[in-house]
Order: C-alpha cells, then sequence, then structure tokens
C-alpha cells in the first residue's frame, strides 16, 4: 500500500523567510509519481510539480525548488524569499506509474505567511 | 481554454438521500478521477474512469458509483447519504497513465 506522510501541520513564518516542507513517501513499486499540489482557501488545488521516480535532479522554478532523495524516500519542498500569496494549504502525493494511477495525498501542511 | 468544472458549487441534502456530482475535464482530457476532502484532511482517491469504464477505485463502498459519458464527461452518485459523506468532492482530469491531473474547484456537499 502506499502511503504519503507530512509531518508538519502548520508552519508559520514571516514573509521573506525561506521555508521548506517536507514530504516522506511509502510504496512497493519501483516506478512511481511523486507531486506536490497547492490549494488556496478558495479550495482548487493547483498542480506545482511531477517528478518521476527514475528522475533524481533537483528542480527549480524561480522561487520554488524541489529536494527529491530516493534513498530516504522523501520529496521536500522548498520556497525561497516567501510571500504572503504563497499562504496556502500544501499537498504532497503519490501515484504508480504505469497502469491506473489514483493520487495518494499526505494531510497536507498549512503555511501561513505572515507580512 | 476552460479547465475542469464541476457542478453545483454546493448542495445541501439529509441523510439517507441520494445525490449526484458532475464533471466536465478539460478539452483534450479523456481520464476523470474523483475524490473526496474531509474538513482538514487530504484528498482521498475514490475512483477513476477511462474510456467509459472504472479503472481503479480506492477504498470506498459501493454506495459510490460513477459514470463516463462518451464526450469523457462524468458522474458520481452517491447514495443513502451518510453525515459522514459531507465533504469537498474534486473531480481532476489528464490524459493517458501517469497524466497530470487537473483539479476542478469542486463540489461542497453537506448532509444534515
Amino acid at each position: 500500500a502506499q502511503k504519503v506522510t507530512q509531518a508538519q501541520t502548520e508552519i508559520s513564518v514571516v514573509e521573506k523567510e525561506d521555508v521548506t516542507l517536507d514530504c516522506v513517501y511509502e510504496t512497493r513499486d519501483t516506478t512511481y509519481y511523486l507531486f506536490w499540489y497547492k490549494q488556496p482557501p478558495s479550495g482548487e488545488l493547483v498542480f506545482l510539480i511531477r517528478r518521476n521516480s527514475f528522475d533524481e535532479q533537483n528542480e527549480i522554478s524561480g522561487r520554488y525548488s524541489w529536494n527529491f532523495q530516493k534513498s530516504t524516500s522523501s520529496f521536500n519542498f522548498t520556497i525561497t524569499a516567501s510571500q504572503v500569496v504563497d499562504s496556502a494549504v500544501y499537498f504532497c502525493a503519490l501515484s504508480e506509474a504505469e497502469g491506473a494511477d489514483g493520487l495518494t495525498f499526505g494531510k497536507g501542511t498549512h503555511l501561513i505567511i505572515q507580512p | 481554454d476552460a479547465g475542469v468544472t464541476q457542478s453545483p458549487t454546493h448542495l445541501i441534502k439529509t441523510r439517507g438521500q441520494q445525490v449526484t456530482l458532475r464533471c466536465s475535464p478539460k478539452s483534450g482530457h479523456d481520464t476523470v478521477s474523483w475524490y473526496q476532502q474531509a474538513l482538514g484532511q487530504g484528498p482521498q482517491f475514490i475512483f477513476q474512469y477511462y474510456e467509459e469504464e472504472e479503472r481503479q477505485r480506492g477504498n470506498f463502498p459501493d454506495r459510490f458509483s460513477g459514470h463516463q459519458f462518451p464526450n469523457y464527461s462524468s458522474e458520481l452518485n452517491v447514495n443513502a447519504l451518510l453525515l459522514g459523506d459531507s465533504a469537498l468532492y474534486l473531480c481532476a482530469s489528464s490524459t493517458g497513465t501517469g497524466g497530470v491531473q487537473y483539479f476542478g474547484a469542486g463540489t461542497r456537499l453537506s448532509v444534515l
């Protein structure tokens, strides 16, 4: 069975600070995908990134960066120079890479950026 | 290009009733997945439809059923509603296997 753990329930930082959201996953599959989604107060889940289990390269997109470490089954997300607009609930998710691909989500981390 | 659209936005039902939620996928997408998100929790996978058939199902009872139409739109039906079915129901669309799932804004169901 697949499992995603986001141990940080809520994080509060002051604007312009860097913040890292942790994600640890469990799966028996050898190939899989990892995702991060953002859920603002409006409720719609916004896709941020997908990473294939064979690709362990870190990725940077503007102020966002992701660190995938297969050895520790972690896929952490860092926001550099946080902004108030980054305030939201962030979800890490996992799916199989072959066959049906229903997502297994963590419980989410509520990120609060204070001005 | 319209994204994933869901209707209705909000719904109030009483215990024992039946409800139907609707989803139109993003243009070009052929796969629809449904998720239930209880307050303060992550979304839970209900099932996925592809080529008008249920391709995968999560750990939900048979009271939850679905359908996909030839135009790829989908419905989620819940029978014999329980108070615990109160949640945000999210629809996501994608293409093929492993495609990124894009979500709609959801339907908030309240069961009284």
